[in-house]
């Protein structure tokens, strides 16, 4: 059963601050990996997908990596803003029979960023 | 061109009652899969739809079901409400096919409160 973790699970950085926040999962038969943000009371908002052949994708001033033989992955944010404050998610997706393909989660960072 | 549309976005119900949320994918997708979102199991797999057809489901019980319409829209339907079901409910499309990047979009959730 694939289980992702993400570390650590709170974040406080002052303004400005490079940071970097960690997703590992168990199983490295995934298909892909996506980080997700997420805002108080809102859904999901896509940031970064790394395909399961890639090892990283770059969008602004966010970057993720993504090494599956180790089953690891890293978002990497740089001049954090206080806008950047919410909940980062990690999710692998994987194939789970009949032509389906399911996402796990892991239970996210919450990043705030101190002005 | 149009996001992922759920509602209702709030909803209040009491224990023993049913509800039924609504999605709407992204036109061209037909893949609608369902996450319920708790502060304790954080976000977990329902189920998923491709053209009219559930190709998985998660781990929930049999009170949790759904389906999907020839115009890819997609329902889930909970039947006597547990206080446990209070939850945000997430909607995902996607096109999913083979050669895609299985790139997931969230609607805003619907929001349930059991009383």
């Amino acid at each position: 059963k694939q289980e992702v973790t993400q570390i650590p699970a709170a974040l406080s950085v002052p303004e400005g601050e490079n940071l970097v926040l960690n997703c590992s999962f168990t199983d490295s038969a995934i298909y892909n990996l996506q980080w997700f943000r997420q805002d108080p009371g809102k859904g999901l908002t896509s940031l970064l997908l790394i395909q399961s052949s890639q090892r990283e994708q770059t969008s602004g001033r966010l970057n993720a990596s993504l090494d599956k033989s180790s089953g690891r992955s890293t978002l990497y944010i740089a001049a954090s803003q206080p806008g950047d404050s919410a909940t980062y998610l990690c999710a692998v997706m994987v194939e789970s029979g009949a032509g389906s393909y399911q996402l796990t989660f892991g239970k996210g960072t919450k990043l705030s960023v101190i002005p | 061109k149009a996001g992922v549309t759920q509602t209702p976005r709030y909803l209040i119900k009491t224990r023993g009652q049913q509800v039924t949320l609504s999605c709407s994918p992204i036109s061209g997708h037909r893949s609608v899969s369902w996450y319920q979102q708790t502060p304790g199991q954080g976000l977990q797999f329902l189920f998923e739809y491709f053209s009219e057809t559930q190709r998985n489901k998660g781990n929930f019980p049999g009170r949790f079901s759904g389906r999907q319409f020839s115009n890819s829209r997609s329902e889930m339907n909970v039947s006597t409400l547990e206080l446990g079901d209070s939850a945000l409910y997430l909607c995902a499309s996607g096109t999913l096919w083979v050669t895609n990047t299985g790139e997931l979009f969230f609607g805003e959730g619907s929001r349930l409160t059991v009383l």
